[in-house]
């Protein structure tokens, strides 16, 4: 299985600072097809997870532009512009290039 | 507005079966490959497998497979996950998604509890 390691497991920001959390992979998610099949998502306190980015680099629907994706073949970043409160929750990347998809453990964004 | 409505959670003993159930609304269930998705209480997200759109064709977490399968209903626009031998380690919420596609729709989540 592919193994997705996040860093940090937690991170504490300023509101209307930015933020930056880092996923690698075991192995490259890049397919052949030139996709690099590597995903964010947000679940904000008590609910679901939410797509953030797919893809690497593709916003998802309704998600606001403080949110980027960015990566290479192996390593990847979110950054989030401007925190705000709303912004507060667990974030967690996932790949799909592969079976099973795998996701990584989690990093707990809280504000200062 | 697209909705996922997981049910069919709750507590029991090891050993036991039980089917979790999801209704989707809002979008074309019957174009969508579907995924069960489980988070457990430590917040470890684990996916457990998916099915085609047509019901044709599904795939399983190798660790789960003799266990668990997964079905669905088109024209019921459902979703499910037959969870057979249960064991404390599947206490978990288990979240029905569209993992796979760029609209990824997640349900609220149903919580199973193992324990005698």
């Amino acid at each position: 299985d592919i193994v997705m390691t996040q860093a940090p497991l937690s991170v504490s920001v300023t509101p209307g600072e930015s933020a930056s959390i880092s996923c690698r992979s075991s192995k490259s998610l890049l397919h052949s097809n030139g996709i690099t099949y590597v995903y964010w998502y947000l679940q904000k306190p008590g609910k679901s997870p939410q797509l953030l980015i797919y893809r690497m680099s593709n916003l998802a629907s309704g998600v606001p532009d403080r949110f980027s994706g960015s990566g290479s073949e192996t390593d990847f970043t979110l950054k989030i512009s401007r925190v705000e409160a709303e912004d507060v929750g667990i974030y967690y990347c996932g790949q799909l290039l592969e079976n099973p998809p795998t996701f990584g453990g989690g990093t707990k964004l809280e504000l200062k | 507005e697209v909705q996922l409505v997981e049910s069919g959670g709750g507590l029991v003993q090891p050993g036991a079966s039980l089917k979790l159930s999801c209704v989707a609304s809002g979008f074309t269930f019957s174009d969508y490959w579907m995924s069960w998705v489980r988070q457990t209480p430590g917040k470890t997200m684990e996916w457990i497998g998916d099915i085609k759109y047509d019901g044709s064709y599904t795939n399983y977490a190798p660790s789960l497979k003799n266990r668990f399968t997964i079905s669905r209903d088109n024209a019921k626009s459902t979703l499910y996950l037959q969870m057979s031998n249960v064991r404390s380690e599947d206490t978990a919420t288990y979240y029905c998604t569209s993992l796979r596609h760029t609209t990824a729709y997640w349900g609220q989540g149903t919580l199973v509890t193992v324990s005698s």
